[in-house]
């Protein structure tokens, strides 16, 4: 169980395009899902939290209208990269907490390789 | 924030050797899960451990809270064990956001 499905596994795209990225969770109701961006031999660094119908929260320094996060069901996030980019090329990865079920800790998706060319 | 710490940075083993991963953690923490990242970018969650002693296989995971450290055991390593391995910590509700270590970048030869 607690499978998170994260599509696409990669994309490329021309700059001043923008890029949408799911999260999808299979097997359980995500209350709460994180957005996080990976620079090569880098730990995550985490973009966002979004809480199932509700604004997301941005870390500092994350530009909202440049990542624009949807949480608009239990079971389905997305991350928009607008106006991309190659400095915005970058591994991004979700990941969603079970809510209520701590022992389960947290599901990561299989992460997206953004190129912008 | 909480600061977590992850030693050694590069760990290169041969096949078959067993090695110690640690976790130091700033501050008391409420979770703290162990994941492996493959080569694909994939992370796996290998332990959920706030605390005690968990066993999966050829894997351990120890985590004294009290001292706030945590080790990663791998016994007779293979290949497929490469990859980095990242410690994360969430302190305050048990499901907040994650802290995560700069990860060990584990690298075994055949």
């Amino acid at each position: 169980g607690a499978v998170v499905s994260q599509h696409p596994s990669r994309v490329i795209c021309k700059s001043g395009t923008s890029v949408k990225i799911e999260c999808r969770s299979l097997d359980f109701q995500a209350t709460t899902m994180f957005w996080y961006r990976q620079f090569p031999k880098q730990s995550l660094m985490l973009m966002a939290t979004s809480n199932e119908g509700s604004k997301a929260t941005y870390e500092q320094g994350v530009e909202k209208d440049k990542f624009l996060i949807n949480h608009a069901s239990l079971t389905l996030s997305t991350l928009t990269v607008t106006s991309a980019h190659p400095e915005d090329s970058s591994f991004y990865i979700c990941s969603a907490s079970r809510g209520g079920r701590e022992s389960y800790g947290y599901t990561f998706g299989s992460g997206t390789r953004l190129t912008v060319v | 924030g909480i600061q977590v710490e992850q030693s050694p940075p590069d760990l290169i083993l041969q096949e078959g050797a067993n090695s110690t991963l640690r976790c130091n953690f700033s501050d008391s923490v409420n979770n703290l899960q162990w994941f492996h990242q493959n080569p694909w970018g994939q992370l796996i969650n290998l332990f959920y451990i706030p605390s005690g002693t968990k066993q999966n296989g050829r894997l351990s995971a120890t985590t004294v809270a009290t001292e706030r450290y945590s080790l990663l055991y791998i016994s007779s390593s293979q290949t497929t064990d490469s990859g980095v391995y990242f410690c994360a910590v969430v302190r305050g509700s048990t499901l907040g956001r994650l802290y995560f270590g700069r990860g060990t970048q584990l690298t075994v030869w055949p």
